[in-house]
């Protein structure tokens, strides 16, 4: 099983360009995460969503766009990108909710908006 | 709103010395506390969790955390360090909306010979 698997890894855009990044989990999870990491900060929600064709925003959505079409696809979009979008992308995903069950990560996507 | 303290960024040991990473919450509701390891290069992994039933579930490699509500701390312990625990951790609370986790800002741990 691969678990939770973000495409693409790394990325370079310029500034006002966009682009998508995929979150894809073979785990039949309900719920989807997606969060950023900068320096100092630790992890803060950008959105999630609670089952197939719901999202709702977190600590920090603006800039940001996110469908969830497929229960097993979580897609975060940055219509026009910001230097202050470059960040570390984590997807997460969970059963039954972060309350009852445990969040499994991917290994991140690193975006540099210059 | 519930909110995670971590006090200090960075946490230097030697090996075989005690591990000490402090947590402080706020909570208006009973906590659901914890904590979270990243190393290099990877996404976060559990370590353990609290919840308001008053266990601690799943502990790993050694690690326990403390709950003392008087004090609204919830600190990593662990009695020898090893090289391997070299990582950043994180503690976490999950919010009043029950279907998101708010993280602290980490603390990186390094072992030193």
């Amino acid at each position: 099983n691969a678990g939770v698997t973000q495409t693409p890894k790394f990325r370079v855009l310029k500034t006002g360009q966009s682009m998508t990044l995929l979150c894809a989990q073979d785990m039949n999870h309900e719920y989807m995460y997606w969060y950023r990491q900068d320096p100092g900060m630790g992890l803060r929600l950008i959105h999630y969503s609670v089952g197939e064709g719901t999202t709702a925003k977190g600590e920090v959505p603006d800039g940001y766009n996110v469908s969830r079409l497929k229960k097993q696809n979580f897609l975060l979009g940055l219509e026009s990108a910001a230097p202050s979008q470059t960040s570390v992308y984590f997807c997460a995903t969970t059963q039954r909710g972060v309350g009852t069950g445990e969040l499994f990560f991917g290994e991140g996507s690193r975006l540099t908006v210059l | 709103a519930q909110s995670v303290t971590q006090l200090g960024s960075h946490v230097s040991v030697s090996e075989g010395a005690l591990v000490l990473l402090r947590c402080n919450y706020s909570s208006s509701v009973p906590p659901y506390l914890f904590w979270y390891v990243q190393y290099p290069n990877q996404g976060l992994q559990l370590l353990l969790k609290y919840t308001s039933a008053a266990t601690l579930v799943k502990v790993i490699n050694g690690f326990e955390a403390d709950f003392k509500k008087s004090e609204t701390s919830f600190h990593l312990t662990k009695p020898s360090a090893h090289m391997s625990d070299a990582a950043e951790y994180f503690c976490a609370v999950l919010s009043g909306g029950y279907n998101k986790l708010i993280f602290g800002a980490g603390t990186r741990l390094a072992v030193h010979p």
